[in-house]
């Protein structure tokens, strides 16, 4: 089982649409969550960190389930500009460099 | 704001062919990572080095190398290029306390190499 599956997708949605994406995680002793977007042909970049209690960041929102191994980013208000493969990322503890996993990415493409 | 900086951006080998993919940082970051990124896949940890002279294998380390003789230089070596490595290579930077903690886990991303071998 791979420790980090997302739905590839692609999602293809309009302006202005609400879309989420979802991602589980396969170790249930995973403690730190990222949302990462990578454009077509360029480097990932962080998104947002995901927190137990969730967090929002203007119109993305990013929520952890524990219980169920799972975290999800939803972002309001589409824009053309969200367009990109998000990657869902999780570690497993706070202090290894090798233990940092990430998703397969799921593709987003905002339609006008 | 250099940032991680990798040179080349584009490179095609022929099978057999050796070449370095370089790598360097201007964030005193202490912690450095070489990954591939193959169409429609996460991206895989090649190597890792958590300091100058510390290096250690990731998940697909075989067919490459690397070395950490500075905090700022991170190259991976190709010795003998073959197909199956033909991919996009992506260095990263992070840092991490005394203690080892890492800041926010946050990587930083050099733009990335792409390398087709034939």
């Amino acid at each position: 089982r791979k420790e980090v599956e997302q739905d590839p997708g692609p999602f293809n949605v309009p302006e202005g649409a609400t879309v989420a994406f979802n991602c589980t995680y396969s170790n249930s002793a995973s403690q730190s969550f990222f949302w990462y977007r990578q454009d077509c042909r360029k480097e990932p970049k962080l998104l947002m960190s995901v927190y137990s209690s969730g967090n929002e960041d203007g119109r993305f929102t990013a929520q952890l389930n524990r219980a169920s191994q799972y975290i999800s980013l939803l972002i309001r208000d589409s824009k053309l500009s969200d367009s990109a493969t998000y990657l869902c990322v999780v570690t497993a503890d706070q202090t290894g460099a090798n233990n940092l996993f990430f998703g397969t990415g799921t593709r987003l493409t905002v339609i006008p | 704001n250099a940032g991680v900086t990798q040179t080349p951006k584009f490179r095609i080998l022929k099978i057999g062919q050796s070449m370095t993919l370089q790598c360097t940082q201007d964030m005193n970051h202490n912690y450095m990572y070489w990954y591939r990124q193959d169409p429609g896949m996460g991206l895989k940890l090649i190597y890792y080095s958590v300091g100058a002279g510390i290096t250690d294998k990731g998940e697909v380390p075989n067919g490459y190398n690397v070395s950490r003789s500075t905090t700022e230089d991170f190259p991976l070596r190709l010795e003998l290029a073959a197909p199956s490595q033909t991919s996009v290579y992506f260095c990263a930077s992070s840092y991490s306390d005394a203690r080892g903690l890492l800041a926010k886990n946050i990587q930083y991303f050099g733009a990335g190499t792409r390398l087709s071998v034939l």
